[in-house]
């Protein structure tokens, strides 16, 4: 069945650059999804590519997509103490009449001063 | 901005109570999705509903159910509260259709202590 794999924890010194790997098997998935929970707190969503890009940029953030081994990152550059947090890596798939989401456990971030 | 909310950020409950836990969203989304979320097993989804009065088990639906009276409004219903319950509850929506049909909005979640 389909599954999304990631690393469970990663510690890195601020200002340093994090990269949080993430597998994934269904390659009828359209949209790739990080999002970031922040301790006690609801998943916020970070950002997503589309299944036909390689990579996407967003201020501190970079996505990129190897379709073809089914591996996607989340670089964060200059990582700050505030970017500690859980980042969950997600796949679309098809459900019925609906497409849903699978999850990875989470990547468990801690930056160090 | 997108508006999930819950209705409680902590319940303490004893064995073989009724809980009910409300999610409220303010996008007009037709989806909407219960998950708990435990230490080492990530987040696992219960039910989810597609339409008002609609519903469709998840991964893990065994011990709840759920209902949808209104759009907006998704109830997550333990119907004798037992202590393998106590989790993290997150509450998500997201729209049907559309070129962002899968992206999820999360609530800020109920932590639930079943005593």
């Amino acid at each position: 069945g389909e599954d999304v794999e990631q690393s469970l924890f990663l510690s890195v010194r601020e200002g340093d650059s994090s990269v949080i790997n993430c597998t994934y098997t269904d390659s009828s998935s359209t949209y790739l999804y990080w999002y970031k929970q922040e301790p006690g707190a609801g998943l916020q969503l970070l950002t997503y590519i589309f299944s036909n890009m390689d990579m996407k940029q967003d201020q501190r953030l970079t996505v990129l997509l190897n379709k073809k081994d089914k591996h996607l990152s989340l670089r964060i550059a200059d990582t700050q103490t505030g970017d500690s947090a859980i980042y969950f890596c997600a796949e679309s798939y098809n459900a019925g009449n609906n497409r849903k989401l699978i999850w990875g456990l989470g990547t468990s971030l801690a930056v160090n001063p | 901005d997108v508006k999930v909310t819950q209705s409680s950020r902590y319940l303490v409950k004893r064995t073989g109570e009724k809980v009910f836990l409300e999610c409220v969203q303010d996008m007009d989304h037709e989806n909407m999705f219960w998950y708990r979320q435990d230490p080492g097993l990530g987040l696992r989804l219960i039910y989810f509903s597609y339409d008002v009065k609609m519903k469709e088990k998840g991964d893990i639906p065994e011990g709840y159910s759920v209902s949808r009276e209104k759009k907006e409004r998704f109830s997550l219903i333990l119907e004798s509260a037992s202590t393998n319950q106590t989790s993290m509850y997150l509450c998500a929506s997201s729209y049907l259709w559309g070129p962002n049909q899968e992206t999820q909005y999360f609530g800020p979640g109920t932590r639930l202590l079943v005593l």
